[in-house]
């Protein structure tokens, strides 16, 4: 079974600073998506990031980037110039091929930002 | 509306109660999926709804979880008989295919508190 594991539950950065979550993974599937999702005080599960396993170029978004590291199962997320609505809980997950659909989650890590 | 929403947003009841959670998934959207967040962890898979056939339904707890989806548009997840063990927020999410190219939309999610 996949697992996907975040071992740091909590992090701090400064704001302007830049901080990178940890995210490894276990699988013997070749093919997958891995996400990294955020989950504010709201409780809804926001989108950050994607990056498709085939794909060697690490995904982008604005202020984010993933270092996804293929052979070491590895996918960390930088969050470049943090600012205080960056303060969340991040969650990495992980989408397998082959017909199931449910995306593994780790069990998320905690960030605050200070002022 | 624009995105998925759920209903309630904060159910209280008393152990051994019947409860039944809401979740009406963005308009277009095919795929459905349940999951639960017990406090201080991720998020746990409990089924995946493809149009109102539910391919996966691998990740319901007990017979006492059961869910359905009419219309191939809103869902609702039941559990019968609610012990403690199920207090937690309850998440939908919904893409407008399912597979690996369609990222899952969540909903703010159902927080279940058993008594």
């Amino acid at each position: 079974a996949q697992t996907v594991t975040q071992s740091q539950p909590e992090m701090s950065v400064q704001e302007a600073e830049t901080v990178t979550l940890s995210c490894t993974y276990d699988t013997s599937e070749s093919d997958y998506y891995l996400f990294w999702y955020k989950q504010p005080p709201s409780r809804q599960m926001i989108l950050v990031i994607r990056q498709e396993a085939y794909k060697q170029q690490n995904a982008t978004e604005n202020r984010f980037s993933v270092n996804f590291q293929k052979a070491a199962k590895s996918f960390s997320l930088k969050i470049s110039d943090s600012q205080l609505g960056d303060a969340a809980m991040y969650f990495c997950a992980y989408l397998p091929q082959g017909g199931s659909e449910k995306l593994v989650f780790g069990k998320g890590m905690k960030l605050t930002v200070n002022p | 509306g624009a995105g998925v929403s759920q209903s309630p947003s904060n159910k209280v009841t008393e152990k051994g109660k019947d409860v039944e959670l809401r979740c009406d998934p963005i308009s277009g959207h095919t795929a459905l999926y349940w999951y639960r967040q017990s406090l201080g962890q991720g998020l746990e898979f409990l089924i995946y709804f493809q149009g109102n056939s539910a391919p996966d339904k691998s990740g319901l707890p007990s017979d006492r979880f059961s869910a359905e989806r009419t219309g191939g548009s809103v869902s609702t997840l039941t559990i019968q008989r609610t012990q403690q063990e199920d207090s937690a927020v309850y998440l939908c999410a919904s893409s407008s295919q399912g597979g690996l190219n369609q990222p899952q939309h969540f909903g703010d999610g159902t927080r279940l508190s058993i008594l």
